[in-house]
């Protein structure tokens, strides 16, 4: 299965900042197929960009997705308070689909 | 709307059983491949089963092959996920989860982009 691991496992930064996360798979994603998810405590996952770079119906466009084949990032531009939560990338090109383990956005 | 609603967790006593449904509405669910993703506590997310739109097509992931089984009734918009055999690693939220509404049954591959509110399953003495 591919491995997915995500870096840093926890981000300190202040509002207005810009965010960079790091998704990287033990194999080739094939197609691109790498989305982001943000969570919040108590909620489930919302997905923020698909197919590596698309963003998803009502996403703001401080979200950006990028990357291909084996490394992938996610880009917040101006970070707002309500940004500060857990991120996962997920691979869909192969299945089992696997999960990162998380990058953990926190208020510095 | 798109909505998913699950139930029937609960606390279990390992080697115990339990059934989980998912509630859905807001799209022509037979149509659709769903899955089942679960989130133990403090745990990266975790693909657990996936079926097709017909039910023909059935996919588990290893850990829980030979113990899980999915179905699907689509004259309810119900999704279903049968819990045996459980282990204290079982513990998690389970989520049902859905494509895109742009899908097709063609495609291979998919993200998941609606979820519902997840349901609690406790393995415990």
């Amino acid at each position: 299965e591919i491995v997915l691991t995500q870096s840093p496992a926890t981000l300190s930064l202040s509002p207005g900042e810009r965010a960079t996360l790091s998704c990287g798979a033990s194999q080739t994603v094939g197609s691109n197929y790498l989305a982001w998810f943000q969570q919040k405590p108590g909620l489930a996952p919302r997905l923020l960009i698909y197919d590596a770079s698309s963003r998803a119906t009502g996403i703001p466009d401080r979200f950006s997705g990028s990357g291909s084949g084996t490394d992938f990032t996610l880009t917040i531009s101006r970070l707002e308070p309500e940004d500060f939560a857990l991120y996962y990338c997920l691979q869909y090109g192969r299945s089992p689909y696997t999960f990162g383990q998380g990058t953990k956005l926190e208020i510095k | 709307e798109v909505q998913l609603l699950e139930s029937g967790g609960g606390l279990v006593q390992p080697g115990g059983s339990l059934r989980l449904s998912c509630t859905a509405s807001g799209f022509t669910f037979s149509n659709y491949a769903m899955s089942w993703v679960r989130q133990a506590p403090g745990k990266r997310l975790e693909w657990v089963s996936a079926i097709r739109g017909s039910g023909e097509n059935i996919y588990f992931a290893d850990s829980v092959k030979g113990r899980f089984t999915i179905s699907r009734d689509n004259s309810k918009n119900t999704l279903h996920l049968q819990l045996n055999s459980l282990r204290a690693e079982d513990t998690a939220v389970y989520y049902c989860a859905s494509p895109p509404l742009h899908y097709a049954s063609t495609w291979a591959h998919y993200y998941f982009e609606y979820w519902g509110q997840g349901t609690l399953v406790t393995v415990s003495s």
